[in-house]
């Protein structure tokens, strides 16, 4: 069985300092990751993934998250941020077809 | 390049009304196919996905129907609309390798 734990409904940082945005997963097998990112009243876009490649990924607009199999976390990082970061991140396990779990999101407040 | 497009992007129905929201992918053949709906404060709740044309499978049992009557082509239905069906409804194709999904912009349905 496969679960997404994202450990912060609410995160509130500065404009200009680090994003940390934490999720932990459960899989009974090698999992692909994801995060995704959604404005208000959009779709959601994809950030960044990782399918057992590189345990370090990158991503768009200065994004990257790392794979700890031992820690079973995939925590999004941003060593700055911006004011336009200000969205709901969310962060997803899959076996790929129909076995997709969604976390239940964190929502980023960005502070001028 | 593959594209999704939802629509229609915004709608407001009264209690007891049907509803369609249609939902078409370019750029690819034989996608996989799904209807997510984002209540108010919630996370993504997958309602139906198909893996080919007339196949449909429900995840919740509900008041909404799906159908897939080419192989780029989803449709939601609801015969008569209830207050709870209101929320944010997304439509999304996914890599079959990967599992990565990439949705529409959504659709935001108001029930009075």
């Amino acid at each position: 069985a496969q679960s997404v734990t994202q450990l912060d409904s609410h995160v509130s940082v500065s404009e200009g300092t680090p994003v940390l945005l934490r999720c932990n997963y459960s899989s009974s097998y090698s999992p692909s990751l994801f995060w995704y990112v959604q404005h208000p009243n959009k779709g959601l876009q994809l950030l960044l993934k990782y399918t057992s490649a590189a345990t370090l990924v990158k991503g768009i607009n200065g994004f990257e998250a790392e794979f700890k199999k031992s820690e079973t976390s995939f925590h999004l990082t941003k060593p700055s941020a911006h004011m336009s970061d200000a969205a709901e991140y969310f962060c997803v396990v899959t076996r790929g077809g129909f076995k997709t779990i969604f976390g239940a999101g964190t929502r980023l407040f960005v502070k001028a | 390049s593959q594209t999704i497009h939802q629509w229609p992007a915004t709608l407001v129905q009264p209690v007891g009304s049907p509803l369609s929201l249609e939902c078409t992918v370019e750029g690819t053949s034989n996608p996989n196919l799904y209807w997510y709906r984002q209540a108010a404060g919630r996370g993504l709740q997958l309602l139906f996905y198909s893996v080919g044309i007339g196949q449909i499978s429900s995840e919740v049992p509900q008041n909404l129907s799906a159908s897939r009557p080419q192989d780029r082509q989803f449709i939601l239905s609801s015969k008569k609309l209830l207050l709870s069906d209101s929320g944010f409804y997304l439509c999304a194709w996914s890599n079959r390798d990967t599992g990565e999904l990439f949705f529409g912009e959504g659709s935001r349905l108001t029930v009075l």
